[in-house]
């Protein structure tokens, strides 16, 4: 039982360089998540998507893109990174959106130097 | 309105103690207050919840309370153990929110249980 799988779980970029988080799930999931988790900052919603084929901007969505790929992949993507992005990134799933049980990957921590 | 508030920020309680968080929120749509445990290094994963048709759920050693009218809910961790350390969040969502339906989560609160 995989679960939330994440990919890279560390990574360090220049600022200026683009990446991609990828993000899949294996439990037929209709909602996936990206949040951002900094110090006393809590869990901040990047961007969501409640069904495949839609994607919602969250709390804090600037600098960043995503792509629902199909059902079990969803990622996220810098186009320009910037020291301000360096924060330990959870994707999640749920069965519905907002409800239920979130199952979280176990994150990409990501350093902007 | 869509803010969830928790309390403390830290906390140490000593093994076998009784360890309180507390979470407040505005929103009386919301329906839907699960508690998160994350151990460092992890993510957060789903440790309990409960809708407010009750006051309470008990699983094991952990207990939501939850009181309606003051717009409050608590995590209560009985006989609390060293293997409780970690970082609680405390989260609400309403159901049919629609583009306002997302779980709504509290800033955390890091629990050390001293041996």
């Amino acid at each position: 039982n995989a679960g939330v799988t994440q990919t890279p779980k560390f990574q360090v970029l220049k600022t200026g360089q683009s990446m991609t988080l990828q993000c899949a799930q294996d439990m037929n999931h209709n909602s996936m998540y990206w949040y951002r988790q900094d110090p006393g900052m809590g869990l901040r919603l990047i961007y969501y998507s409640a069904s495949e084929g839609t994607t919602d901007k969250g709390e804090v969505p600037n600098g960043y893109n995503v792509s629902r790929l199909n059902k079990r992949e969803f990622s996220l993507r810098l186009e320009s990174a910037a020291p301000s992005q360096t924060s330990v990134y959870f994707c999640a799933s749920s069965e519905a959106f907002g409800h239920g049980g979130y199952t979280f990957g176990s994150g990409t921590r990501l350093t902007v130097v | 309105q869509q803010q969830v508030k928790q309390s403390p920020q830290s906390l140490i309680v000593q093994k076998g103690g009784i360890s309180i968080i507390n979470c407040a929120y505005e929103n009386t749509a919301f329906d839907y207050f699960p508690w998160y445990q994350q151990f460092p290094g992890k993510g957060p994963a789903l440790l309990i919840a409960i809708r407010p048709d009750v006051s309470e759920k008990k699983e094991g050693r952990f207990t939501i309370s939850f009181n309606k009218s003051a717009k409050q809910f608590s995590l209560h961790i009985m006989d609390s153990q060293p293997g409780d350390s970690a970082t609680y969040f405390c989260a609400a969502s309403r159901r049919y929110g629609g583009s306002q339906g997302n779980l709504i989560f509290g800033k955390g609160t890091k629990l050390s249980v001293k041996p």
